[in-house]
Formats: structure tokens, C-alpha cells, sequence
């Protein structure tokens, strides 16, 4: 069964920090995926890792994809309180169905 | 602006009732699935459906909860009948299928509907 952990749960940081979400996948998938929620709010699609190596930025967020290791990462730089949201990773499974399993969520809050 | 729709955006109801709620997926998208987000338990899959058929529905309560849609612009989830347990908040999300290993198969997630069972 695929399982998908995120660590960590919660991040509190500083502006002009820099910090790094990992996510952890059990079995091999084709996809993965980095979602922003917004507090009452819905999911919003931030990346979509489609091979080993894959690494894609939008401002001052940075995903990448380590296959091998069944790690992504999503390094976040100098950040800024904007950024404040849960992050979800989620894992493509390889059954055929295309259906998502979704970490747990990082909780980030960026402190002025 | 292509978006999924969902109604209603909250439900406040007694134990015992009904509840059904809505999704329009986005025109052309060919999957629907439906997820029940609690801070206990995240995000969980509850249904999914390609071309309308249900494909997996193993995440969801089947004595009280049902699926289906009816055509290919409006999918619900009904529950009957309702218990406090059941107080999450439901997005419906919708995608297209991938055409191949290296293909996307983003879901594009609806506003969700919050429900509150008392």
C-alpha cells in the first residue's frame, strides 16, 4: 500500500528564511504533485514532478524529485508571509487509476 | 475561468438527515473524485469516477454513503443518514486522464463544502 509522509507537520519561521519540506513516498509512482491550501480555502496546484531529477521554481518556492530515494523536496527561500499555507505533497499511484494519496500536510507560518 | 463548482458551501443539519452534495466538474474533464478533509484524518479519497463509471470506492462508508453521477456535468455524494462523525469539509475535484507515463494528471479542486452535522 502507498503511504506518503511529510515532514514536518508544522514550520514557523522567520522572514527571510530559507526552509525545506520533505515528502517521503513508500512504493514507486510516476508523479508527483505539490498543492497550496490556504486556510478555508481549496487546494491549488503549485507542481507536477513527472521524472528523476525533475526540479521546477515559481518565486521563491523550488520542488524537486529524487525517484530513486522516493523523496521530494520543496525548499522555500527567503520567505515572506505570503507563503503562509499547508503544503501537501501527493503521490501519483502507478495502478493504472491515476488516483492521488496525499500526505499528511506541512502547516508553514511565516512570522514577520 | 474554468473551475469546478461545488454546492452548497456549507450544510449545517441535524443527525438523521439527508444531505447530498453537488460538483459541476470542469466541461471536458473525464474524472471526478471525491475527498473528505478532517484534521484528524486529512485527506481522504472517498469516490472516483472515469466516464462517468465508478471506479474506486473503497474509501467510503458504504452503509451511509453513495456516490454517482448522473451525467457527465454534475456528480453527488450523498449521505443518509447523517452523523456528527460526519462533519468534514467534501471537495470534489476533477482532471482528465493521463495520454501517457510523462503526462500531468493535475486535479483541479472545487471551493469544497463544509459540513457541519450536529
Amino acid at each position: 500500500e502507498l503511504k506518503v509522509e511529510q515532514n514536518p507537520l508544522f514550520l514557523s519561521m522567520q522572514e527571510g528564511k530559507n526552509y525545506t519540506i520533505y515528502c517521503n513516498y513508500s512504493t514507486t509512482s510516476d508523479r508527483l504533485y505539490w498543492y497550496r491550501q490556504d486556510p478555508g480555502k481549496s487546494l491549488e496546484s503549485l507542481f507536477v514532478l513527472l521524472s528523476n531529477g525533475a526540479v521546477k521554481q515559481e518565486g521563491r518556492l523550488m520542488a524537486s524529485l529524487d525517484t530513486k530515494a522516493r523523496l521530494s523536496t520543496l525548499h522555500i527561500t527567503a520567505a515572506v508571509h505570503d507563503l503562509s499555507a499547508t503544503y501537501f505533497c501527493a503521490v501519483d499511484t502507478t495502478s493504472g487509476t491515476y488516483k492521488y494519496i496525499f500526505g499528511t500536510g506541512t502547516r508553514l507560518k511565516v512570522l514577520a | 475561468d474554468a473551475r469546478v463548482t461545488q454546492t452548497p458551501r456549507h450544510k449545517v443539519t441535524e443527525m438523521g438527515q439527508e444531505v447530498t452534495m453537488r460538483c459541476q466538474p470542469i466541461l471536458g474533464h473525464n474524472t471526478v473524485f471525491w475527498y473528505r478533509q478532517t484534521m484528524m484524518q486529512g485527506l481522504e479519497l472517498l469516490a472516483y469516477f472515469r466516464n462517468r463509471a465508478p471506479l474506486d470506492d473503497s474509501g467510503m462508508p458504504k452503509d451511509r454513503f453513495s456516490a454517482e453521477m448522473p451525467d457527465a456535468t454534475l456528480a453527488t455524494l450523498k449521505i443518509q443518514p447523517s452523523e456528527p462523525r460526519d462533519s468534514a469539509v467534501y471537495f470534489c475535484a476533477s482532471g482528465t486522464t493521463p495520454k501517457g507515463v510523462r503526462t500531468k494528471n493535475i486535479q483541479y479542486f472545487g471551493a469544497g463544502t463544509r459540513l457541519s452535522v450536529l
